[in-house]
């Protein structure tokens, strides 16, 4: 069965902290994404790499970084994490079309 | 870049009903279209994908139209349940991005 595993499901950092939000998939999937998740907002794409060592920016890349240094891995970085990212984050994979998404990871900045 | 509009945040319905959520966009026609449910604290799960030269896709209960025309999805749950309520969420090829969200609630 397909996989995406998002190493936490809840965090609770304080503003100026450094955070590292990580995604994991089985699948062998070429195209990895990020997006946030805020009420009213839906889903807004943060960064996004269809391949190893590859990113582009997303719509909302302000404040973030990622990292890809294998294929199956693909990392989100808040270099100092401030209140207004507290968020629902998700991560998803695709080869090409239907997108698999993990479970999310809740980030409260205080 | 594309605008992508789910015309209601909230659509209330009858159990037995069909439910019926729109999603439209601004610019190009995408290759193709998807549809995702969501459940509170979860990720978003893939229903169905329809391609730009197919005008309807059927799975069960659930039917979703393409009319590049018009630059609109129309995505049907037939014979609605309480257990569809969820939010459901259009997304464009390409770029994956998504629709807001329509959160669709059926009462018993």
């Amino acid at each position: 069965d397909v996989k995406v595993t998002q190493s936490s499901r809840y965090l609770v950092k304080r503003t100026g902290e450094k955070v590292f939000l990580e995604c994991v998939q089985d699948m062998d999937h070429e195209n990895m994404f990020w997006y946030r998740q805020d009420p009213g907002l839906g889903l807004r794409l943060i960064y996004f790499s269809y391949d190893v060592k590859m990113k582009e920016k997303g719509d909302i890349p302000e404040g973030y970084s990622v990292s890809r240094e294998k294929k199956e891995r693909f990392s989100l970085i808040l270099e100092s994490a401030s209140t207004n990212q507290t968020s629902m984050y998700l991560c998803a994979s695709t080869w090409s079309g239907e997108l698999f998404f993990g479970e999310g990871s809740r980030l409260t900045v205080l | 870049s594309q605008k992508i509009e789910q015309n209601s945040e909230a659509l209330n319905i009858q159990e037995g009903k069909t439910a019926t959520l729109t999603c439209n966009y601004t610019n190009y026609s995408p290759a193709y279209l998807q549809w995702y449910r969501q459940d509170p604290g979860r990720g978003p799960v893939f229903l169905l994908l329809i391609r730009e030269n197919e005008k309807e896709k059927r799975k069960e209960r659930l039917k979703v139209t393409f009319d590049t025309t018009l630059k609109q999805s129309l995505f049907h749950i037939t014979a609605s349940q309480p257990a569809d309520s969820a939010t459901y969420l259009c997304a464009l090829s390409g770029d994956m991005r998504f629709g807001a969200g329509t959160r669709l609630t059926v009462k018993p």
